[in-house]
């Protein structure tokens, strides 16, 4: 199956910091996602997209499925953003995600 | 918003023991799923479910595990004998279409002791 890697595994930031998240997958794919896991457990879908740039508040992403990237940035960090950010990619033809391990973000007061 | 509802929250069974995990999809999404989070590790896929049928499983979905939509709401995992190495956070979800946003619902943290 498709292998998604996720960089860096850990990443510590002062509040009003912005930081960039990246995920690289092995395979062409249809379907990438990024979700946040927030320290109560819940998995919040923050964005659905295979190509393109997508922008949501403070957070922003970019898949380049040619070279078989995405990158998630967050702008003006605050400490509700800590959490686990989980990269997922499905291939063509196939509706499951493999998730990465994620990045583990700590945005400190 | 609509949301992904699961029950129960928690869930202490004793080893050998059948659970039922139970899930209420989004109304209008056609897709359901189960996935697991072994604590501390990454979120595994384990069952698919579209037009009244399983689409794709992984290896971990063996004959132990099984899916049902009793009803037109509900969407059920049953896992039959537990092990101690079923012990984990498990996730329902749905989406609108194969290749739309994934929703999850708030888990069932399934221990077995």
């Amino acid at each position: 199956g498709i292998q998604v890697e996720q960089s860096p595994p850990d990443l510590i930031l002062q509040e009003g910091a912005n930081s960039t998240l990246r995920c690289n997958f092995s395979d062409s794919v249809n379907n990438l996602q990024w979700f946040h896991q927030n320290p109560w457990g819940q998995l919040i879908n923050l964005f659905y997209i295979p190509s393109g740039t997508k922008q949501n508040g403070r957070l922003s992403a970019t898949t380049v499925a040619t070279e078989r990237y995405s990158l998630l940035y967050i702008s003006s960090s605050q400490t509700t953003d800590s959490g686990v950010y989980f990269c997922a990619a499905g291939l063509a033809g196939d509706y499951k995600l493999s998730f990465g391990a994620g990045t583990t973000v700590t945005v400190r007061a | 918003e609509p949301e992904v509802t699961q029950t129960p929250s928690h869930q202490v069974t004793q080893m050998g023991q059948e659970v039922i995990l139970r899930c209420v999809p989004i109304s209008n999404h056609l897709y359901f799923y189960w996935y697991r989070q072994i604590l501390g590790q990454k979120v595994e896929f384990l069952v698919s479910f579209y037009n009244n049928e399983i689409s794709e499983k992984s290896e971990i979905f063996d004959d132990q595990f099984s899916v049902e939509r009793p009803d037109g709401s509900n969407f059920t995992l049953k896992i039959r004998s537990t092990k101690l190495e079923d012990s984990a956070m498990y996730f329902c979800a749905s989406s609108e279409q194969g290749y739309s946003p994934l929703h999850f619902g708030n888990g069932t943290r399934l221990t077995v002791t």
